[in-house]
């Protein structure tokens, strides 16, 4: 139990169409990254939030996107789904960076049709 | 920028056998070094972690690793494993300065027979 927690944990969209995934990190953690992890590789950093600033970004297009809420609970938005969007979508949060521990929730499965 | 690599993609052993599994990371800069596990259907645990002093790393369930800097590996080891010890594990790697970005290798899934 990492006390973070994902929602919903399994959907299934239609190509082209929005979805939003949400996550409510540990208790008094202010940092929220966001992995995607496709079936069979490991997880690909998206982007990272700090106190409600996207202060990271990894190699993904624009239509990815995320807010971070002043309770430090986040989402993660993806438009125009593309059936490679198929994956297991981790949240993770910490206190600051730098080595302090990372903890992940059990993700949200989602599968473009 | 940094990479992770898992050499090994499966590793089969037998219950209460020892096990390793190996690590190597390419940085131009200091890193912190992690390995995490995943059960099926699961999120990710963190199994131990390597921030500095001593090389040798101790973390939950029995597993250990050591942090090697002349030749960048990192392997995760265990003297004996058990059923339960069955699952995907990943090896992940921070750039000290870089915020809490994680780059993670493909992952390596450790089999226990009987």
């Amino acid at each position: 139990e990492t006390g973070v927690t994902q929602s919903p944990t399994h959907l299934i969209k239609t190509r082209g169409q929005q979805v939003t995934l949400r996550c409510s990190s540990q208790s008094g953690h202010n940092t929220v990254s966001w992995y995607q992890q496709a079936l069979g590789q490991g997880p690909q950093f998206i982007f990272q939030y700090y106190r409600e600033e996207e202060n990271g970004r990894g190699n993904f297009p624009p239509r990815f996107s995320g807010l971070q809420f002043p309770n430090y609970s986040s989402e993660l938005n993806v438009n125009a789904l593309e059936l490679d969007d198929s994956a297991l979508y981790l949240c993770a949060s910490s206190l600051g960076y730098s080595g302090n521990t990372i903890y992940f929730g059990e993700g949200s499965w989602l599968t473009v049709v | 920028a940094q990479s992770v690599t898992q050499l090994d993609s499966q590793v089969p052993v037998f219950e209460e056998a020892p096990v390793e599994l190996r690590c190597n990371y390419s940085s131009s800069v200091s890193v912190y070094l992690f390995w995490y596990v995943q059960y099926p259907n699961q999120g990710l645990q963190l199994l131990l972690k390597y921030l500095s002093g001593s090389t040798l790393v101790k973390g939950i369930n029995g597993f250990e690793a050591e942090f090697n800097k002349s030749q960048t590996s990192f392997h995760l080891r265990k003297p004996s494993v058990h059923i339960s010890d069955t699952a995907e594990y990943f090896c992940a790697v921070i750039s000290t300065g870089g915020g809490n970005k994680l780059t993670f290798g493909t992952g390596t899934q450790l089999k226990v027979e009987l």
